[in-house]
């Protein structure tokens, strides 16, 4: 079984619907993280947690949110989605800060129409 | 400004034939360097880290400048299967746990 799991794998939306994506560990990792992947612009942080009660925001946060609901899992919500949230979007778990592997779940492909 | 940089490709290399590419980094504060894998449409791995002294995976070969920020990965008798985009993954710029990624550089094995 995959140690970094993603739910759904592909989904497609309409503009103004709410959505969650699901990722869970087995690792046993605290840190935990929410990236997004867009042709030409590479990985990009929205969201990651340190622990449980930890929740910090990346780089592009803005139209996205969070739950830490326990350590092996970690969701990510769009409110109101918008096409220009059509995107790859990875979770991915690690071990310890910055010296550590960061492991990927398979990803999940979101298209807003 | 850029923290993280790597030409984007495509690399069209024969196979069994040698590859080179490299990544630059704004940050000299940096202290860890990795290169990730990704396959099309698949999630990044890490295909090695990049040590000071350089180091050696089979056929494949990191190397850090610090002097010159950037990090290099040779692949030496390059297969078809090698095709891939690479990652380079820095330490010491913006993101979680200080992780920043480049875009990635696009290389593909022709036979």
């Amino acid at each position: 079984d995959a140690d970094v799991t993603q739910t759904p794998r592909n989904r497609i939306t309409k503009t103004g619907k709410r959505i969650m994506l699901e990722c869970s560990q087995t690792k046993g990792h605290d840190r935990m993280y929410w990236y997004r992947q867009d042709p030409g612009l590479g990985l990009r942080l929205i969201y990651y947690s340190f622990d449980v009660k930890d929740i910090n925001k990346g780089e592009i946060s803005d139209g996205y949110s969070v739950s830490r609901q326990a350590q092996a899992k970690f969701s990510l919500s769009l409110e109101s989605a918008i096409p220009n949230q059509t995107a790859l979007y990875f979770c991915a778990t690690s071990e310890a800060p910055g010296l550590a592997e960061q492991y990927f779940g398979p990803g999940t492909r979101l298209t807003v129409t | 400004r850029k923290e993280v940089e790597q030409d984007p490709g495509p690399f069209n290399v024969p196979e069994g034939a040698t590859v080179a590419f490299n990544c630059t980094y704004s940050n000299s504060a940096s202290q860890s360097f990795f290169w990730y894998r990704q396959d099309c449409r698949k999630e990044p791995k890490l295909l090695m880290s990049v040590y000071s002294s350089g180091n050696e995976d089979g056929r494949f070969t990191a190397q850090l400048n610090r002097a010159s920020q950037y990090i290099s990965l040779l692949i030496r008798d390059s297969k078809l299967s090698d095709s891939a985009t690479y990652l380079c993954v820095v330490n010491g710029g913006g993101g979680a746990d200080g992780l920043t990624f480049g875009k990635g550089t696009h290389l593909i094995i022709q036979p």
